[in-house]
This record gives C-alpha cells, sequence and structure tokens, in this order.
C-alpha cells in the first residue's frame, strides 16, 4: 500500500510561475524523497529530506517537512516547459538489519505550458 | 555515465507465457529493488537484493513471480505462467554500498499480457 498521498494529482502551470506539490504520509519516517518521472521514463532522485531537517534547497527546488503534521512541499520555482513531468514523494523507515525500502506516493503530473 | 539498464524495454506476450526481465544494476552498488507501477497502484516494491541475497520479496506473488540475482551485475525478475493481470511497467533499482536512501532506476520494461 502507498504510503504518500501527493496533492494535487494534477496541476497545470504557465512557464515561469511557481509549482508547489504536497505530500502527506502516515508513519514515523528516516527521510523523505522527491522523484521526477518523465512520460516512459524511469525516476530520477530529486532530493532528500531528513527527519530533523525543515527545509532543503537544491536549485530552484525547495523541499519541506513537517514531521508533526507528517507532511512535506515541493515548490519548484521559475518553472519551464521542461519540468514537466509527473513528481512523486517517496518515504524511508528503516527496516533492522535491511535496506531502506522507499515507499512512493501516487503521484503529481505536472505540467508546464509554454 | 553510470547507469541502471533493464531488457527488454518492451515485451508483448500471451497468457501463460514465461517473461523474464533483466536488470544490470549500478557496478559497485550493492542493493538492488524491483517495482512495479500500474495505473491502478502506482509504484509498489515487489522485492530486493542486498549483496545478492534477498531480503524481502513479500510484495511478490509467490506461485507465478521469482526473482534471482546469479551475480553482482544481473538480476532477473521471472513470471511463469503470466496472466493479464501482470501488464505493467517493471523498474529495476539499484544503490550504492553506503547511501542506500538513494536509489537510481532503470528506463522500465514495459509488458503486456495478452
Amino acid at each position: 500500500s502507498q504510503q504518500g498521498e501527493e496533492d494535487p494529482q494534477a496541476l497545470s502551470i504557465q512557464e515561469g510561475e511557481n509549482a508547489t506539490m504536497n505530500c502527506s504520509y502516515k508513519t514515523s519516517i528516516n527521510n523523505l524523497q522527491w522523484y521526477r518521472q518523465n512520460s516512459g521514463r524511469g525516476l530520477v532522485h530529486l532530493i532528500l529530506i531528513r527527519s530533523n531537517e525543515r527545509e532543503k534547497h537544491s536549485g530552484r527546488l525547495r523541499v519541506t517537512l513537517d514531521t508533526s503534521k507528517k507532511s512535506s512541499s515541493l515548490l519548484i520555482t521559475a518553472s519551464r516547459a521542461a519540468d514537466t513531468a509527473s513528481y512523486f514523494c517517496a518515504t524511508v523507515y528503516i527496516s533492522s538489519g535491511s535496506a531502506r525500502q522507499l515507499t512512493f506516493g501516487s503521484g503529481t503530473q505536472l505540467t508546464v505550458l509554454p | 555515465d553510470a547507469r541502471v539498464t533493464q531488457t527488454p524495454r518492451h515485451k508483448v506476450t500471451e497468457m501463460g507465457q514465461e517473461v523474464t526481465m533483466r536488470c544490470q544494476p549500478i557496478l559497485g552498488h550493492n542493493t538492488v529493488f524491483w517495482y512495479r507501477q500500474t495505473m491502478m497502484q502506482g509504484l509498489e516494491l515487489l522485492a530486493y537484493f542486498r549483496n545478492r541475497a534477498p531480503l524481502d520479496d513479500s510484495g511478490m506473488p509467490k506461485d507465478r513471480f521469482s526473482a534471482e540475482m546469479p551475480d553482482a551485475t544481473l538480476a532477473t525478475l521471472k513470471i511463469q505462467p503470466s496472466e493479464p493481470r501482470d501488464s505493467a511497467v517493471y523498474f529495476c533499482a539499484s544503490a550504492p554500498v553506503v547511501r542506500t536512501e538513494t536509489q537510481y532506476f532503470g528506463p522500465g520494461t514495459r509488458l503486456l499480457v495478452l
């Protein structure tokens, strides 16, 4: 079952505008990651934020994490047509003695119109 | 430019046939994951390996699916016999020894079972 749920499911904006996507999860996490998936391609890791962090930046990306509300947001500033893709949040918990599994949300389909 | 490779990229087969999907993880990565993506279920973790040993395959239908790592450069996912409900995109991802939180995805195998 999916732990993270993204909101909105679909978002359409004009080039140059900012895009904000939200993710909610259900249980305690070690960290939360955002991935991008272009149509017909595999997922690409964008950014990771740990449970003891509240905000992180990477280029035009800004991620926030509120562990009390079990939610995260991904902000893409000054969007470009090339940002058109599906964006997924993925939560990580640690199973003792095993690899750290990713549990993916349902994704937000972002369309940036030129 | 190191990347995860998957073959075949597309597979169309008839119900009841055996399907084998292959994955070559990034050299030096010791953790390999298999995911399935469908519109209805999203991304689901099927199984994963660390140092070629299966750690968790609880997400995989045991009666028809099997996953193996014959060596460090090859992971396989087999479906026998295949069913129409197995139609999906199957992704392999690998992760390095130290930073197992970040996963690197292959381009996927798009499977259609008629």
